[in-house]
């Protein structure tokens, strides 16, 4: 079974600037997160998706970060406009439904200049 | 704001000990609690999940769950030093609803 896939995996931007990060959930796996860790930290939830619907957005900065999960299977975040302190990996994971487990993607490693 | 305590460590125990790895939550509404491992410049993965008070044993890991005191523990025994990582505890709502995690605890495992 083919696991969380992310790209791109690493991503260097000046501040100011956007930038898109994809994921491709596990075949199945209606339930999507998005999450930011920054170094030293345990992940934090940005958003749930289950299927194409938000479950729960409320830590997300939404001045600058958006979302979205069209037809219910890959996702974009995307930060516009990017700040120093984004600097951070941006860590997919999807689950069935109603399980608690996740598994997590590989992370796309940001850095903002 | 709902949070996860842990101690960032570093915990480090020679080969062969138990570990003993400690966290605490703020949400008395958390159901599920998790451990999940995560090497340097790796993505996290599962190695405990428990939902009830008491113990839960696989393999080399012991979860114990505490509600009245919110707290979780992991042991791990006969530690190698393939063990040496970062611990995460995770706590969540009903079917991984709201999950939060904590800043983790470093585990060093010395040959």
């Amino acid at each position: 079974e083919a696991g969380v896939a992310q790209s791109p995996r690493y991503k260097i931007i000046e501040k100011r600037q956007s930038v898109a990060f994809w994921c491709n959930p596990i075949s199945g796996h209606a339930t999507l997160y998005w999450y930011q860790q920054i170094l030293g930290q345990g992940p934090k939830l940005l958003i749930q998706f289950q299927n194409n619907g938000v479950v729960d957005d409320s830590q997300l900065p939404k001045d600058r970060f958006s979302a979205e999960r069209l037809k219910g299977v890959d996702s974009t975040l995307k930060i516009q406009p990017a700040k120093l302190e984004d600097s951070a990996v941006y860590l997919c994971a999807s689950s069935v439904p109603g399980a608690d487990t996740q598994y997590f993607g590989p992370g796309t490693r940001l850095t903002v200049l | 704001q709902k949070e996860v305590e842990q101690n960032s460590g570093p915990l480090s125990v020679p080969e062969g000990a138990i570990a003993s790895l400690n966290c605490t939550y703020s949400d008395r509404g958390s159901q599920s609690f998790f451990w999940y491992r995560q090497y340097s410049g790796k993505s996290p993965e599962l190695i405990m999940s428990i939902y009830s008070n008491g113990d839960k044993e696989d393999g080399r890991f012991t979860a114990q769950l505490n509600k009245a005191s919110q707290y979780v523990s992991l042991l791990i025994r006969d530690s190698q030093p393939s063990d040496s990582a970062t611990y995460l505890c995770a706590a969540s709502l009903t079917g991984g609803f709201k999950t939060i995690f904590g800043a983790g605890t470093r585990l060093f495992v010395k040959a």
